[in-house]
């Protein structure tokens, strides 16, 4: 019940395509979720996050899409570039337990 | 510049030796915790803590020891470690958010830890 499953587990898109990453969880008490980008060699970096009141977010390129009665949640990268070649991660957190957890990761490949 | 900083980068080590990962963040945050992370496991967390003196276990803490004397300070200790141990491990820290969960998490650049 605590598990956040992600897929795919990797992805390649030519450039200016769109990116798709999926996870879905089981907790329907987690109130935060978050999407995290990880370059080779650094730490993971918020990227951009979502709460359950909302369907969805958007910023810049990045659009989360939340679907609470299924309980899924998605990434989306709009014109996908080269430089959003990295590791990213899902995660799902729980107010007032600080217990935070993450999904398996998506290593995406973007083709120039 | 907010950071987190963790040290070493780099350990390898044996069976056995006790070692101590630091980390230490200037953001004056709550909550620290740390991860490590495995090929197709992702992050897993290891220990957390919410303050000073208040810690607990996450969701694989055999193995380990934590402890928060100072609100900028959580090392991670691996009094025994084993080959199994042998992984990238992450400190983050976060200030607490709305109804006193985590928010926005800051991550180290991870100590890569190898026990031979």
């Amino acid at each position: 019940q605590q598990q956040v499953k992600q897929s795919p587990q990797s992805l390649i898109v030519q450039k200016g395509g769109i990116s798709i990453i999926n996870c879905a969880y089981e907790n329907t008490a987690f109130d935060y979720f978050p999407w995290y980008q990880q370059f080779p060699g650094k730490g993971p970096a918020l990227l951009i996050a979502i709460r359950p009141d909302v369907s969805e977010k958007k910023e810049g390129r990045f659009t989360i899409s939340f679907n609470k009665s299924a309980k899924q949640f998605s990434l989306h990268i709009m014109d996908s570039q080269p430089g959003d070649s990295a590791t990213y991660f899902c995660a799902a957190s729980l107010s007032g337990t600080y217990k935070y957890i993450f999904g398996t990761g998506t290593r995406l490949k973007v083709l120039a | 510049e907010a950071q987190v900083t963790q040290n070493p980068r780099y350990l390898i080590t044996v069976t056995g030796k006790k070692l101590t990962v630091t980390c230490s963040q200037n953001m004056n945050h709550e909550y620290m915790s740390w991860y490590r992370q495995d090929p197709g496991l992702g992050l897993r967390q290891i220990y957390y803590s919410m303050n000073v003196e208040v810690t607990d276990k996450g969701d694989v803490p055999e193995g380990y020891k934590v402890s928060r004397k100072e609100k900028r300070n959580f090392p991670l200790i691996l009094e025994s470690p084993s080959p199994n141990q042998t992984s990238l491990y992450f400190c983050a820290s976060s200030a607490t958010a709305f109804a006193g969960g985590p928010g926005e998490l800051f991550f180290g650049e991870g100590s890569r830890l190898t026990v031979l």
